[in-house]
């Protein structure tokens, strides 16, 4: 069982905005990382740290941290958008590092 | 631009031990700022983390395979190698090697910003 806790599954309608979750107790320590990957793909990093986008990912994305729950928001989802999207932070040793589950998100 | 890639037998034998290797390009492996990483995703499932290495060998596993997985790192050569072994059906998975980049905001995190096309081991006889 992973440290980190996603939904399995989120919709969104086209152009609409929606927020992917992560828990776990290590997030009051430690930022999370998210990826996107779609399928038959290697993951692709879209957002680290505070709220950090590499270059090339379009500005629609965005994170935040509360408490132990990290965020991904999609303002504005494109029918590009739709993959399975993971966090990623250390655990609550800090010496090793955990992926959530992964949320598959449904453009409709 | 850094590239990293796998390479490896695409099939392995159960209770054999799992050699792959990735190769890093555009970049240096010999900074105290990466972890070399290996992470692997089952058939239809998610990521698993499996461990890092860093350039002077510092290592770290997930504790659920640590008894059974080993690498190493030859900065000559740019790369960086995972040996998990006593395989089993369960380690089947697409394979990627990534770069882990130890970032400061606070505190400290990590990401993965580079990432291999991945290699699929099937472990079967």
């Amino acid at each position: 069982s992973s440290e980190l806790t996603q939904d399995p599954a989120v919709s969104v309608a086209l152009g609409q905005t929606v927020r992917i979750t992560c828990q776990g107790d290590s997030l009051r320590s430690y930022y999370a990382s998210w990826y996107q990957q779609r399928p038959r793909q290697a993951p692709v990093l879209v957002i680290h740290g505070k709220n950090n986008r590499p270059s090339g990912i379009p500005d629609r994305f965005s994170g935040s941290r509360s408490g132990n729950t990290a965020s991904l928001t999609i303002t504005g989802a494109q029918a590009e958008d739709e993959a399975d999207y993971y966090c990623s932070s250390r655990d609550s040793s800090g010496d090793h590092l955990v992926f959530g589950g992964g949320t598959k998100l449904n453009v409709l | 631009q850094v590239q990293l890639q796998e390479s490896g037998p695409g099939l392995v034998e159960p209770s054999e031990t799992l050699s792959l290797t990735c190769t890093v390009s555009g970049g240096s492996v010999s900074s105290d700022t990466y972890y070399w990483t290996w992470i692997r995703q089952p058939p239809g499932k998610g990521l698993e983390w499996i461990g890092y290495i860093s350039y002077t060998g510092t290592t770290s596993f997930n504790p659920s395979l640590t008894s059974r997985v080993t690498m190493s790192i030859d900065t000559s050569k740019s790369q960086f190698s995972l040996k998990l072994s006593s395989v089993t059906a369960a380690d089947t998975a697409v394979y990627y090697c990534a770069r882990d980049v130890e970032a400061y905001s606070g505190t400290y995190y990590d990401y993965f910003d580079f990432w291999g096309q991945g290699t699929l081991v099937i472990v079967s006889s």
